[in-house]
């Protein structure tokens, strides 16, 4: 059981836009703690996609954004193709346990 | 660049230790902290710890207090993860990664797989 909530999976067709939501609570998202947005290829590491709610490293394309409000954070995605199938991560900091926590992955299919 | 060179794949029996390195390059090692996180079979990843590669101080996550150690050398620019008394449940992909000042992770290592089995 993941510490922030993320749906298991979304899919769209290419071109179109999704979002994938995270929910925390207020030990972490909703104690201002920052989220940042991780993309998982199929086998290789997680890649740093969102950090500091909504800031892009460099190279990641602007079809990518964050944002966060409350105790909850959304990634978008717009303008979708296929290399972007992948599994999305949300990541903050917790309170109570001191530590950075995850949430459990959202697997987007580009249909 | 950035680059995190991990070790190999481990196999390991129940009760064992393991040791994973990582070596860093392209970047000032010793002003930075580095972590560890690991991955089990569809699910998210877990972060493990911290370790100030300036100074060598370490913080680890509560459930790993007592079996894992984390340690650095400055001449070669490697971090080490260690962990003991394995479980099954300790298989998983381990990866180390570069903290930023907000708690983010910019790079990772390839990821090093650890089964263990009896």
């Amino acid at each position: 059981q993941s510490v922030l909530t993320q749906p298991p999976s979304v899919s769209g067709a290419p071109g179109q836009r999704v979002t994938i939501s995270c929910t925390g609570g207020g030990s972490n998202i909703g104690a201002g703690y920052d989220v940042h947005w991780y993309q998982q290829l199929p086998g290789t590491a997680p890649k740093l996609l969102i950090y500091d709610n909504n800031n892009r490293p460099s190279g990641v394309p602007d079809r990518f954004s964050g944002s966060k409000s409350g105790t909850s954070a959304s990634l978008a995605i717009t303008g979708l193709r296929a290399e972007d199938e992948a599994d999305y991560y949300c990541q903050s900091h917790d309170r109570i346990l001191g530590s950075s926590v995850f949430g459990g992955g959202t697997k987007l299919t580009v249909l | 660049q950035v680059q995190l060179v991990q070790s190999g794949a481990e196999v390991k029996r129940p009760g064992a230790s393991v040791k994973v390195s990582c070596k860093a390059s392209g970047f000032t090692f010793t002003s930075y902290f580095m972590h560890w996180m690991r991955q089990a079979p569809g699910q998210g990843p877990e972060w493990m710890g911290i370790i100030n590669a300036g100074d060598g101080s370490t913080s680890y996550a509560q459930k790993f207090r007592g079996r894992l150690s984390m340690t650095r050398d400055t001449s070669t620019d490697t971090l080490f993860m260690e962990l003991r008394s394995l479980r099954s449940e300790d298989t998983a992909v381990y990866y180390c990664a570069r903290g930023q000042e907000n708690d983010y992770f910019d790079f990772w290592g390839q990821g090093t797989r650890v089964t263990v089995s009896s």
